[in-house]
């Protein structure tokens, strides 16, 4: 079982709301990483966690604040968008750093 | 990790075979192939990945050369469901997290 889930499906947001998108993986892995999908782009890397912890943050703005409840859950929570971040939102994750990535199906967020 | 070139866009008939070709020229001797596809809207899917050796799996078949410039994915029996962009990745599994997914091959197959 290869994994990963995804909540919600699809999400509308307005610029002053909160929101937290959800990441879920019963497989084991120990490395959860977000990435952000822009229209006709390849996905970018956003946030990695290993073993709960996070090892990685490419310059994210605060307005996204990650959270890594235990080691099947990760969270992204979300404050104060900008319709540019409007995208679809890719969780993954990994047995540990380095190896073999599986994504979820995303999120499709639009910020109005 | 290693650039790779891939055609922007191929065709296949449905029920032949899809031949994606991916160069990697500047692959170092620890750096995996990787293939992920990514069909309309949804979350990339891992195909198959390979160091030196030949590779296959229930989804596809890895040719990779003798000298690792280049690789070949196959789609034995291309199905409509296969239409996807196809990412050619080369990494190290300690260079980092990310994977850097490029532009890919946008693979329209047909009836």
């Amino acid at each position: 079982d290869t994994e990963v889930t995804q909540t919600p499906k699809h999400l509308v947001m307005g610029m002053t709301n909160k929101k937290s998108l959800k990441c879920e993986q019963h497989m084991g892995h120990r490395a959860m990483y977000w990435y952000k999908q822009k229209a006709k782009k390849p996905p970018e890397l956003m946030f990695v966690y290993s073993y709960e912890k996070l090892s990685i943050n490419e310059s994210v703005p605060s307005r996204f604040s990650p959270e890594c409840p235990n080691s099947s859950l990760l969270n992204l929570h979300l404050h104060a968008l900008q319709p540019e971040d409007s995208a679809l939102y890719l969780c993954a994750s990994s047995r540990t750093q380095g190896e073999t990535q599986y994504f979820g199906p995303g999120t499709r967020l639009l910020v109005l | 990790d290693a650039k790779t070139t891939q055609p922007t866009s191929m065709d296949c008939a449905e029920g032949r075979a899809a031949n994606l070709p991916c160069n990697h020229s500047t692959i170092s001797g620890n750096e995996y192939v990787y293939w992920y596809r990514q069909i309309h809207s949804q979350g990339p899917q891992y195909i198959i990945h390979g160091l030196k050796n030949n590779e296959t799996n229930e989804m596809a078949s890895l040719i990779i050369t003798e000298d690792r410039k280049s690789s070949t994915l196959i789609l034995p029996h291309a199905t409509l469901r296969d239409t996807a962009v196809y990412y050619c990745i080369v990494r190290r599994p300690d260079s980092g997290y990310a994977l850097n997914f490029g532009k890919g091959t946008s693979l329209l197959v047909t009836p």
